[in-house]
C-alpha cells in the first residue's frame, strides 16, 4: 500500500503560469483534503471533498480549483500563480466520520514545495 | 469561530528534561482532537486522537491529556530524536474539516 502519493515533490512556476498538484491515495478513503503551510502558520484547508463529485471550500480557497472525478484522486489546479501560492502543499485522506468516534486521523502524504517567482 | 491555540512557538530542552506542551482549542462542538509529530521535509504523521474530557493516550514518553478547553502534550524524559514539530489539530461535530494549530518546534538538546 502505497498509501497517500502526491507529485511532484517540487516545483517552481512563474508567475502567470498554472499547473495541477496531483494527490491519489489506495485506502479507500472518501474523504480528501488539500492544506497549505507557510512558515509559522500552521496548516490551512484550501479545499476538501467528501466523495466523488463533492467538493467543499476551506479556509483559503482563492486561487485554488478541485475535482474529485474517482474516490482515489484528488488534484488541486492553480491557476494565473502568484507568489503568495509559494508554499508547502499537503494532500491528506480520512476515512470519514464513523458512527462511534474511535481512532479517527488523516494521513498525509509528502507534500509538494512550490516556488512562484 | 473555531480555533487552535498552541504554546510555546519553540521550545528548547536538554536531554531527559520532561516538560508538556499545551493547544488550547475554541471549537463550536469537540469530536476530536488529535495531535500530530512533523520532521522537516515530511507530512505530519499521526500520534493521538483524544475525544472526551478526562481521557489520556501514551506512547513511549509522550502522553497526551484532553479538558474541555485544552490538551497538553507530555513529553518524559526526552531524547534527541524526540525533535520535531508538533502540531494539534480539532474537528468539531458539525464539519467535516480539521483545524490546525502553528505547532509547537521541539528541540532535545544532547
Amino acid at each position: 500500500n502505497a498509501g497517500v502519493t502526491q507529485t511532484p515533490k517540487f516545483r517552481i512556476l512563474k508567475i502567470g503560469q498554472s499547473m495541477t498538484l496531483q494527490c491519489a491515495q489506495d485506502m479507500n478513503h472518501n474523504y480528501m483534503y488539500w492544506y497549505r503551510q507557510d512558515p509559522g502558520m500552521g496548516l490551512k484547508l484550501i479545499y476538501y471533498s467528501v466523495g466523488a463529485g463533492i467538493t467543499d471550500k476551506g479556509e483559503v480557497p482563492n486561487g485554488y480549483n478541485v475535482s474529485r472525478s474517482t474516490t482515489e484522486d484528488f488534484p488541486l489546479r492553480l491557476e494565473l500563480a502568484a507568489p503568495s501560492q509559494t508554499s508547502v502543499y499537503f494532500c491528506a485522506t480520512h476515512r470519514g466520520l464513523q458512527p462511534r468516534a474511535t481512532n479517527e486521523k488523516l494521513f498525509f502524504g509528502s507534500g509538494t514545495q512550490l516556488s512562484v517567482l | 469561530e473555531d480555533q487552535v491555540t498552541q504554546s510555546p512557538e519553540a521550545l528548547r530542552l536538554q536531554e531527559g528534561e520532561s516538560s508538556s506542551l499545551n493547544c488550547s482549542y475554541t471549537v463550536s462542538g469537540l469530536r476530536g482532537l488529535f495531535w500530530y509529530r512533523q520532521d522537516p521535509g515530511k507530512g505530519p504523521e499521526f500520534l493521538f486522537t483524544l475525544y472526551s474530557a478526562g481521557e489520556e493516550k501514551e506512547k513511549e514518553r509522550l502522553k497526551a491529556t484532553l479538558t474541555k478547553k485544552e490538551s497538553f502534550l507530555h513529553i518524559t524524559a526526552p531524547k534527541p530524536e524526540d525533535s520535531a514539530t508538533y502540531l494539534c489539530a480539532v474537528t468539531p461535530t458539525t464539519g467535516n474539516q480539521f483545524y490546525f494549530g502553528t505547532g509547537t518546534s521541539l528541540t532535545v538538546i544532547p
